[in-house]
């Protein structure tokens, strides 16, 4: 099946802790996203990459990394410098210069 | 940086009533997607509309695109149980998605 997967469905984190987040996508697309969604809000772009080695920050980049060495893979980093972290993260692929993102199941990240 | 307002947040109906969320932005938009997220699930991809004034239909479902381009609306008809989720309205700006908060549709069977 082609697709995106993001692992895990729920991830803990302790304070002062760094987590990695993971997606994946089989479809061949070029340019992958990565989204935060705060409960009752709409999405916003932390990090986005339209080429592998290269990538953007997004509106709310502070406090997270990315780093897209393979076409498949696009991991996000939440450092301990992000200080409300808690939140559903999403993350998406497109054909670059194509209009339509496709979106991952998410991973909900919670602050111990 | 450019804003898309949606309104109302929530929406409480009964199965067989129509449902109505609008969009708006105070510049022109180059274009307006149209996303659906179930509960617990993530968005999907429904429509976009790029030419003023466009209308597309799906089914049960109405697009709009003002002749302005600076609003955009989404009607169901006759909304059932499965409709029940969150809307959104989407400005793509190259690639970067900018989203309406969204109006979460509640169905009463």
């Amino acid at each position: 099946d082609g697709g995106i997967t993001q692992s895990p469905k729920y991830l803990f984190r302790k304070e002062g802790q760094n987590v990695t987040l993971s997606c994946e996508q089989n479809l061949n697309h070029d340019a992958m996203y990565w989204y935060r969604q705060d409960p009752g809000q709409g999405l916003r772009l932390i990090y986005y990459s339209q080429i592998v080695n290269d990538f953007q920050k997004g509106d709310i980049a502070e406090g997270y990394s990315v780093s897209r060495e393979k076409k498949e893979s696009f991991p996000l980093t939440v450092t301990s410098a992000q200080k409300n972290p808690t939140a559903f993260y999403l993350c998406a692929s497109s054909i670059t210069g194509e209009e339509t993102q496709y979106f991952g199941p998410g991973t909900r990240l919670l602050v111990l | 940086g450019q804003q898309v307002m949606q309104i109302p947040q929530y929406q409480h109906v009964q199965e067989g009533e129509d449902f109505t969320t609008y969009c708006n932005s105070s510049t022109t938009l180059s274009n307006i997607q149209w996303y659906k997220q179930r509960p617990g699930g993530h968005p999907v991809f429904l429509i976009q509309l790029v030419k003023s004034g466009e209308v597309k239909k799906q089914k049960r479902l109405t697009f709009q695109f003002g002749e302005a381009k600076k609003n955009s609306s989404l009607h169901i008809t006759a909304t059932q149980t499965t409709d029940v989720g969150t809307y959104f309205c989407v400005n793509n700006q190259g690639g970067k998605l900018i989203f309406g908060q969204g109006t979460e549709l509640s169905v009463k069977p």
